[in-house]
């Protein structure tokens, strides 16, 4: 019984790539959440999605920033053209309906060089 | 303000100590509330629920004060394994929050022999 998988585990790119974060949810689980942990800092709230559908992007910056949960694979959380203030640790968390708890992945670090 | 505070610590104590942990919020809307655990470069862990009757979970007791938007987290006899950041975390009631949790900055803790 896999828990949340995300990869890749760690990414390193170069400022003006892209980066592309992958979240595959717990089985059954049909609710995605993005976090983002600068160094330092806390989590903070990114984007909630459901199957085909973004529910709430209002933690996710503007430009740059996109994600998708479609009806078949892995959640991708996509940034643009990427920057060194990017580098962090991008958690994804999933949960089935109603319930309560939300199930933390290991975890993207991204390197911006 | 940030919505939820914690003072960051860090904490050093000897195996054995009890130690207390206070988080304040600033959202009255609050409707759920969490001590998560987070060890160096790992996802955050669920620790425990908190209610308002206070709960007990083997050495760690929670607290949470609605009046006084307080929350804390007491461990008694302290374990080595212990050593970790603990979030406090809460979750907002509403139509747009759709269950995202919003994270202190965590509390530090280290327990030395």
């Amino acid at each position: 019984n896999a828990g949340v998988m995300q990869n890749p585990r760690h990414l390193v790119r170069r400022r003006g790539q892209e980066a592309r974060l992958r979240c595959s949810p717990m089985k059954g689980h049909s609710h995605v959440y993005w976090y983002r942990q600068l160094p330092e800092e806390g989590l903070k709230f990114m984007v909630y999605l459901q199957k085909e559908n973004i529910i709430d992007e209002s933690g996710m910056p503007k430009e740059r920033f996109s994600a998708e949960f479609p009806k078949e694979g892995p959640s991708i959380l996509r940034i643009q053209q990427v920057v060194r203030g990017d580098s962090a640790a991008y958690f994804c968390a999933s949960k089935q309906g109603a319930v309560n708890e939300q199930f933390f992945g290991p975890g993207t670090r991204l390197t911006v060089l | 303000r940030k919505e939820v505070e914690q003072d960051p610590g860090p904490f050093n104590v000897p195996e054995g100590a009890t130690v207390a942990f206070n988080c304040t919020y600033s959202n009255s809307a609050s409707q759920s509330f969490f001590w998560y655990r987070q060890d160096c470069r790992k996802e955050p862990k669920l620790l425990m629920s908190v209610y308002s009757s206070g709960n007990e979970d083997g050495r760690f007791t929670a607290q949470l004060n609605r009046a006084s938007q307080y929350i804390s987290l007491l461990i008694r006899d302290s374990k080595l394994s212990d050593s970790a950041t603990y979030l406090c975390v809460v979750k907002y009631a509403g139509g747009t929050s759709y269950g995202k949790l919003t994270f202190g900055q965590g509390t530090i803790l280290t327990v030395h022999p």
